[in-house]
């Protein structure tokens, strides 16, 4: 059974700092998704990197994946209010019972 | 472009009362899925349909929950009879195929009292 575990569940970070989400995976996968959820709203897809060392980058929000690892990290520079928001990676595994699966998201908070 | 399309947004039911919930998806997309997220936790798939044919339903508590996709395009995930437990939000997400990118829609916030 793929596990997928994020880690920190929980950041409050002040404006103007740095920092980085980790997402590592148990099963082998090269495609891995980030999304973004606003209270009581629905996910947005950030990024899908799709081979090892895919790096994507967005604003101020920049994606990693790491397949020998089976880790992909999101890292956030110099934060903004905006920006806070639950972040959810999600991996789709190889093989025939392919099934997207969620980690159980960072909830970030940017504190002014 | 039109996103997915969810109705109704919430919902507040007794237990053991039926509930239905639709999903229209992105024109176009031919992969259709139902997740439950519960809350404080990532979505799990229910059941995926590849145009009208449920290919992926091994997490749907087949016993009370059932969908269908007529002409492979809207989809109806019902709910019969309802649990406390079945408390939360339910998503439907769209792509052009499988292993595509999913587009989320909105979900519908299920109360169960």
């Amino acid at each position: 059974e793929l596990k997928v575990e994020q880690n920190p569940l929980f950041l409050s970070m002040q404006e103007g700092k740095n920092y980085t989400i980790y997402c590592n995976y148990s099963t082998t996968s090269d495609r891995l998704y980030w999304y973004r959820q606003d209270p009581g709203k629905s996910l947005e897809s950030l990024f899908v990197l799709l081979s090892n060392g895919a790096v994507k980058q967005e604003g101020r929000l920049m994606a990693s994946l790491d397949t020998k690892a089976r880790l992909s990290t999101l890292h956030i520079t110099a934060a903004v209010h905006d920006l806070s928001a639950t972040y959810f990676c999600a991996v789709d595994p190889r093989g025939s019972a392919r099934q997207l699966t969620f980690g159980s998201g960072t909830q970030l908070t940017v504190l002014p | 472009e039109a996103g997915v399309v969810q109705s109704p947004r919430y919902k507040i039911i007794e237990k053991k009362q039926p509930v239905a919930f639709w999903c229209n998806p992105i024109s176009g997309h031919n992969t259709l899925y139902w997740y439950r997220q519960n809350l404080g936790q990532g979505p799990e798939l229910l059941i995926r349909y590849e145009n009208e044919e449920a290919v992926d339903d091994s997490q749907l508590p087949k016993d009370r929950f059932s969908a269908e996709r007529l002409k492979g395009v809207d989809s109806t995930l019902k709910i019969q009879p309802a649990e406390l437990g079945d408390s939360a939000v339910y998503l439907c997400a769209s792509s052009l195929q499988r292993g595509e990118t999913q587009y989320f829609g909105p979900g519908t916030r299920l109360l169960v009292l």
